[in-house]
């Protein structure tokens, strides 16, 4: 069975510093790969998605990134938090063929102080 | 601009009743329609969908109706049960560009059980 894995759960950063948060999938080969990020009082918003090593699309502009240096390895980063990065973000995958429907990991709970 | 709408971001249904989640959408082309369930600190879990060729989708306790004119669909939960309680998202995608990519989410129904 394909499983999601996603960490850490939480994390309280200080703004300026990086952040680097990583989600792996097993289970499966060649995943979609989705970061989304739901804001206080927002709906889950896509961040980035991937459709295969090294490709890397963006939704949304902002101060973060990222990367996808394994087929099932996923990677959210940023150089400077900001106040605003403040949210939950969810590592999701999909299968290609039917990828309308996502799988989501547990999600991490980001503080910017 | 949402394209999704939960107007509702809370409802308290009692134990044993029927649980109705209401969800708009302003995108015409939306034709595929799901509905995702999120525990605290957890990532949301799939619950059911809905193509627009249909207007109805059965799964057990859980039921989607879809009004393409009036471009609403909701959620039933009959009967209702406290491990229902949980954030729920609607979201919509076109059909011709299938891929959670092009998922627009609501802002999500917080439903919990009055004891």
């Amino acid at each position: 069975s394909q499983t999601i894995h996603q960490w850490p759960a939480t994390l309280v950063q200080p703004v300026g510093s990086p952040l680097s948060l990583e989600c792996t999938v097993e289970g499966t080969s060649n995943p979609n790969l989705y970061w989304y990020r739901q804001a206080a009082g927002r709906g889950l918003q896509l961040l980035f998605y991937s459709v295969g090593i090294g490709q890397i699309s963006s939704e949304v502009p902002q101060n973060l990134s990222a990367s996808r240096p394994q087929d099932r390895q996923f990677i959210l980063s940023s150089k400077k938090l900001l106040l605003s990065d403040s949210g939950f973000y969810l590592c999701a995958w999909s299968v290609v063929q039917y990828d309308t429907e996502a799988f989501f990991g547990q999600g991490t709970r980001l503080t910017v102080v | 601009d949402q394209q999704v709408k939960q107007n509702s971001p809370s409802l308290s249904v009692q134990e044993g009743r029927i649980s109705i989640l209401n969800c708009d959408y302003t995108n015409s082309m939306f034709d595929y329609f799901l509905w995702y369930k999120k525990y605290p600190a957890e990532g949301p879990t799939f619950l059911i969908s809905i193509s627009s060729i249909k207007d109805k989708n059965e799964d057990g306790r859980f039921t989607v109706f879809l009004n393409k004119s009036a471009k609403h669909l909701s959620l039933h939960i009959v009967p209702f049960q406290p491990g229902d309680s949980a954030v729920y998202f609607c979201a919509a995608s076109e059909g011709d560009q299938t891929g959670a990519n092009n998922l627009f989410f609501g802002t999500g129904t917080r439903l919990t059980v009055i004891p």
